[in-house]
């Protein structure tokens, strides 16, 4: 499954909204269970990817609030609302569908 | 809470065989609950899944890469390695182990799924370097 992310970088200011969309290849709904198997991760340089969401829309523990994921199928939005200096990063979403197990090309949030 | 620690040499000559290893704290590769994961990541083609060993030694690898990957478990070390043969300059990368727990979803009382959840806790990662 490729997993494609947009845009490929963007910058935003300060408290400001962060928008992030990720596509994949085909579904990821699992239908018998209706959960989607894709999860979203945070990379800050020297650092590995911490998860931030999974099954699309659930933050892990100790994830702030400001981020938030929705979307079901194959289109998915990873939302930061209210940019912290702390969230500039690398963010990449991720399937765990079917394997191989892929991830998006990520996609680099800088202040404006 | 989980500890992942990779280990290995950091310069690899072409041809050879890459070794890492993953040493795990908090947890046990012993667990039927989770999977055990090498990936990489390049420039070039960002985040990369290789396989991952679970239930003490069953395996699943990337197609694109079963053919020289091996990945075993030391459970008397709680230890996880990665070798990967006849390598080139395009194995060069930042390998990380990670951990996959297991989700299990019940949508009755006698029919539930599981598998593997999403990466939740990996090591710090170690650059390997692939030249003559």
């Amino acid at each position: 499954i490729v997993m494609t992310q947009s845009p490929d970088s963007l910058a935003v200011s300060l408290g400001e909204r962060a928008t992030i969309n990720c596509k994949s290849s085909q579904s990821v709904l699992y239908s018998s269970t209706n959960k989607n198997y894709l999860s979203w991760y945070q990379q800050k340089p020297g650092q590995p990817p911490k998860l931030l969401l999974f099954w699309a829309s659930t933050r892990d523990s100790g994830v702030p609030d400001r981020f938030s994921g929705s979307g079901s199928g194959t289109d998915f939005t990873l939302t930061i609302n209210g940019l912290q200096a702390e969230d500039v990063a690398v963010y990449y979403c991720h399937q765990h569908y079917e394997g191989p197990w892929t991830f998006g090309q990520g996609t680099k949030v800088e202040f404006k | 809470q989980v500890q992942l620690q990779e280990s290995g040499p950091g310069l690899v000559k072409p041809s050879e065989t890459l070794s890492l290893t993953c040493s795990v704290s908090g947890g046990s590769v012993s667990s039927a609950n989770d999977y055990w994961n090498w990936l990489r990541q390049s420039p070039g083609k960002g985040l990369e899944w290789i396989g991952y060993i679970y239930n003490s030694g069953s395996t699943k690898y990337n197609p694109s890469l079963e053919s020289r990957v091996t990945i075993s478990v030391d459970t008397s070390k709680n230890q996880f390695s990665l070798r990967l043969n006849s390598v080139t300059a395009a194995d060069t990368a930042i390998y990380y182990c990670a951990r996959q727990s297991t989700f299990r979803h019940c949508i009755s009382s006698t029919t539930c799924y599981t598998g593997p959840n999403s990466f939740d806790f990996w090591g710090q990662g170690t650059l390997v370097s692939v030249s003559s």
